[in-house]
């Protein structure tokens, strides 16, 4: 999984709970994503990271918040989880160093989480 | 474990046989492309991709083709193995800034 962890593999909490789910890659690439899976969807992103500190929304990013405060660690959290956050979540970084140019993207092994 | 292959089409291949796999993607403007291939309780793994300077591009076992005319995207197997069964999609970068789009998957399924 080129050099990539998550952390819990599998959760499950109760509706209203904070859940933070963690990112680690040792390849110190620049970019870090979280996306959701979910059947008859593909994946579809969170939020992602373009260096540390620098964060943005992707298409799905209501409910969650992301922190970057080292190359290596992307945290996605959230604040108060609810029944339609059950999903699988990946974790996925890319070396690219930015502009227009896109670079492929190498995914973490998933963490299931299950909100009842 | 969850199936993320439910209600994906499913191309059934005898062992052996080659395999294709289509994609249609929706931005003229794309100009990277990449396969991914997942097996069930997995991350997605990267298989091969290619840029919109070329049409083709070969690896191990695997030939993808890209005709940006008909905006449409193939993923060849050759000798089809056990292993090779997943669901595998693609991935098109339309927003810029290093970001992709992800079809929905094909579902394969190897017939020993």
């Amino acid at each position: 999984d080129a050099g990539i962890t998550q952390s819990p593999r599998h959760k499950v909490t109760e509706t209203g709970t904070p859940v933070t789910l963690r990112c680690h890659q040792t390849e110190n690439h620049r970019y870090m994503y979280w996306y959701r899976q979910d059947p008859g969807h593909g994946l579809r992103l969170i939020h992602y990271s373009y260096g540390v500190k620098d964060t943005d929304k992707g298409e799905v990013s209501d409910g969650y918040s992301v922190s970057r405060s080292k190359t290596e660690d992307f945290l996605l959290t959230l604040e108060s989880a609810t029944s339609s956050q059950t999903s699988v979540y990946f974790c996925a970084i890319s070396e690219s160093t930015g502009g227009r140019r896109t670079d492929t993207q190498y995914f973490g092994p998933g963490t299931r989480l299950t909100v009842l | 474990g969850e199936s993320v292959g439910l209600h994906l089409p499913t191309l059934s291949v005898q062992e052996g046989d080659n395999s294709i796999i289509n994609c249609a993607y929706s931005n003229s403007a794309s100009d990277y492309f990449i396969w991914y291939k997942q097996e069930s309780g997995k991350g997605p793994q990267f298989i091969i991709d290619i840029r919109s300077n070329m049409d083709k591009r070969q690896g191990q076992r695997v030939t993808v083709l890209l005709n940006k005319t008909v905006k449409h995207l193939s993923l060849q197997i050759a000798a089809t193995q056990p292993g090779d069964s997943a669901v595998y999609f693609c991935a098109e970068s339309i927003y810029g800034n290093n970001r992709l789009a992800f079809g929905k998957g094909n579902q394969v399924v190897v017939i020993p």
